[in-house]
Order: C-alpha cells, then sequence, then structure tokens
C-alpha cells in the first residue's frame, strides 16, 4: 500500500537536545512538507521541498532544519533553539506541480513530541 | 495577504441533525479550496475540494460544500450528522499561483451527540 508513514508516534525529549522526526513516502511524490501543529492554530507550514537536494522555510521555520537527499524521505530536526517544541507534527506530500493545476496534499499519521 | 478563518472553534450537534461548518477566505487572487478532517491523534484526510466548475461540490462520507465567490465563503454542510463524524474540520485554500503552499484554517470541532 502507498503512503506517508512518520515515526515515532510519540517523542520525549528533554530540554536542551535535538530531536529528528522521520517522514518517508512511497508515493513517488516529489514535493514533500513538514507543519506543526498547535490547538487552536491550525496548520503552520514549517519547511517544504519540491525536489531532492533543495528545501524552503516556511512561515515558522526558527529552531527547525530538514534535509533532502532522497525522494521518499524528508527529516525534520527539532533544534535546541526552537522555544517551544511542544506540538504535533505532521508530514505530508504531493505530486509535482508542473502542468496541474493544484497539488493535493497527502498526510501522515503525524508525530507527537513532548519536551520534559 | 491571504488568510482563512474558521469563526467557530466548537460546534456541538446531535446525531442526525444537519451541521454547517463555515469557513471564511481572504485573498487578492483566485484559490482552490479544500476541506480536510482530522480524527484524534491522526493525520488530514481530505474530504473535499473546489478547483472551477460547479460551485456545490460533493464530497466523501455524504458532505458537501458550496463555494460563494462573492462572500468568500466555502462552507461545509451535512444533511444528517453521525456519531462517527466527530472530528476536526480544516479549512484550506491555496493560490493559483503557488501550488506548493496550503493556508489551514484554525479548525473547527464537531462532535456529535447521541
Amino acid at each position: 500500500d502507498g503512503g506517508i508513514t512518520q515515526s515515532p508516534k510519540y517523542l520525549f525529549r528533554k530540554e536542551g537536545q535535538n530531536v529528528t522526526l522521520s517522514c518517508e513516502q512511497n508515493l513517488n511524490h516529489d514535493a514533500m512538507y513538514w507543519y506543526r501543529q498547535d490547538p487552536g492554530q491550525g496548520l503552520r507550514l514549517i519547511y517544504y521541498s519540491q525536489i531532492v537536494n533543495d528545501f524552503q522555510k516556511g512561515d515558522i521555520a526558527e529552531g527547525y532544519s530538514v534535509s533532502r537527499e532522497k525522494k521518499e524521505s524528508f527529516p525534520l530536526t527539532v533544534t535546541s533553539a526552537q522555544k517551544n517544541p511542544t506540538a504535533f507534527y505532521l508530514c505530508a506530500s504531493s505530486i509535482d506541480t508542473s502542468g496541474i493545476p493544484y497539488n493535493e496534499q497527502f498526510f501522515g499519521p503525524g508525530t507527537r513530541l513532548t519536551v520534559l | 495577504a491571504q488568510s482563512v478563518t474558521q469563526l467557530d472553534s466548537q460546534v456541538p450537534v446531535f446525531e442526525e441533525a444537519p451541521v454547517e461548518l463555515r469557513c471564511n477566505y481572504s485573498s487578492s487572487v483566485s484559490v482552490y479550496l479544500f476541506w480536510y478532517v482530522q480524527y484524534p491523534n491522526q493525520g488530514l484526510q481530505l474530504l473535499l475540494k473546489y478547483l472551477s466548475g460547479s460551485t456545490l461540490v460533493k464530497g466523501i462520507n455524504g458532505f458537501e460544500a458550496e463555494f460563494n465567490k462573492s462572500q468568500t465563503s466555502f462552507h461545509l454542510r451535512k444533511p444528517s450528522v453521525h456519531i462517527s463524524d466527530t472530528a476536526e474540520y480544516f479549512c484550506a485554500v491555496i493560490l493559483q499561483y503557488n501550488f506548493n503552499k496550503f493556508y489551514f484554517g484554525s479548525g473547527t470541532k464537531l462532535n456529535v451527540k447521541p
């Protein structure tokens, strides 16, 4: 079955530690995204990548970093510089935009990060 | 600037009653519109989308939405809800010149009571 997997589902970290969230897709999608979800605030875009080895900052990139070494993988690192990292993190992917009027985004099941 | 507003953060409703979840957007350019549903501790699932054509669009699980350009609205409706519809619903738009960036509303929690 094609889809997006995120691991782990729940993650705990101590203050001052970096942590990496995994996102893998086997949909052969070119574009991948990371969102942060906080209660009452909807989804906010952290980073996105339209092609391997390239990515762009979203609205709230400070304190986060990403890499896109493979088409199917887009890991997100939450660094110690992120002041309030406790949140639900969602990864999504979509097909390439060329010649297509819109990109439907497919979402993974999410990772809930709690900083202790 | 673009924005999506979901005025109701929570909507309680009894089973088999009709429901409307409101969504308004602001944009200086044409947009495409979407509704997503999120069940607890899960990702988002697409309910329906408006790209062009008929302003009334039908989605999964008996939901439908109507695009009203003059009122810049895209309200979601269902004539008779079930307990299983209890979830959070997100309205989203993308701009026709920037297909990669979604703008999401803050979400509406639908609580269906027996």
